[in-house]
């Protein structure tokens, strides 16, 4: 079945660059109909949506981060990524990715924690 | 923006009883909405999609309800795996998702 896997730095510097990788497997990141998402979650605290990415290349970002984030698809790969630019320890979070359609994101990937701190 | 609301931020009830938790948005999302578990540790599950379809390998005893701005989950008699956090998401502008905060079930 469809798995989805984050990968990338624990620890991120304050005003660096957070930059995460999910990988797709069981199935191809281009199939029509779904989008593809990033979802944070700081300790203790409720979910956020980051930002979702179609196949083609065409992004959705979350207006409060939209100036710092970027998403982009490697389709040969069967990989999407996650760019958040001049990180401050608001943004430690757990970091999921997922498959996103109308009808919600299903599944899901297991999340990595990255901590920002100098 | 869409704003979600959830009630209560907790609700304390005992296995074997009803639990009802209740997502209200700022404007009409049609039936565009989801619920989604998340277990300590775990990322979350889709539960509902469309307000009241179960999706796939999810028990009888989960429904949801509602349409326009008011939405309700209900179970109808908990299981000890059933405590947990439960977050709704609005769906009518997809691919942006809004979730609500959250409801926390923990067992009385």
């Amino acid at each position: 079945q469809l798995q989805l896997q984050e990968s990338g730095p624990g620890l991120v510097k304050p005003s660096e660059t957070l930059s995460l990788t999910c990988t797709v497997s069981g199935g191809s990141i281009s199939s029509s109909s779904y989008y593809w998402g990033w979802i944070r979650q700081p300790p203790g605290k409720g979910l956020e949506w980051i930002g979702s990415i179609y196949y083609s290349g065409s992004t959705y970002y979350n207006p409060s981060l939209k100036s710092r984030v970027t998403i982009s698809v490697d389709t040969s790969k069967n990989q999407f990524s996650l760019k958040l630019s001049s990180v401050t320890a608001a943004d430690t979070a757990v970091y999921y990715c997922a498959r996103e359609e109308q009808l919600g994101f299903d599944p899901w990937g297991q999340g990595t924690l990255v901590t920002v701190s100098s | 923006e869409i704003v979600l609301t959830q009630s209560p931020a907790t609700l304390s009830l005992s296995p074997g009883e009803r639990a009802t938790l209740s997502c209200r948005a700022s404007q009409s999302v049609s039936s565009y909405l989801a619920w989604y578990q998340q277990k300590p540790g775990q990322a979350p599950r889709l539960l509902i999609y469309d307000a009241s379809n179960r999706a796939t390998g999810i028990p009888a005893r989960f429904s949801g309800s509602g349409s326009g701005t008011d939405f309700t989950l209900t179970i109808s008699s908990l299981e000890p795996e059933d405590f947990a956090v439960y977050y709704c998401q609005q769906r009518s502008n997809w691919p942006r998702g809004t979730f609500g905060q959250g409801t926390k079930l923990e067992i009385k």
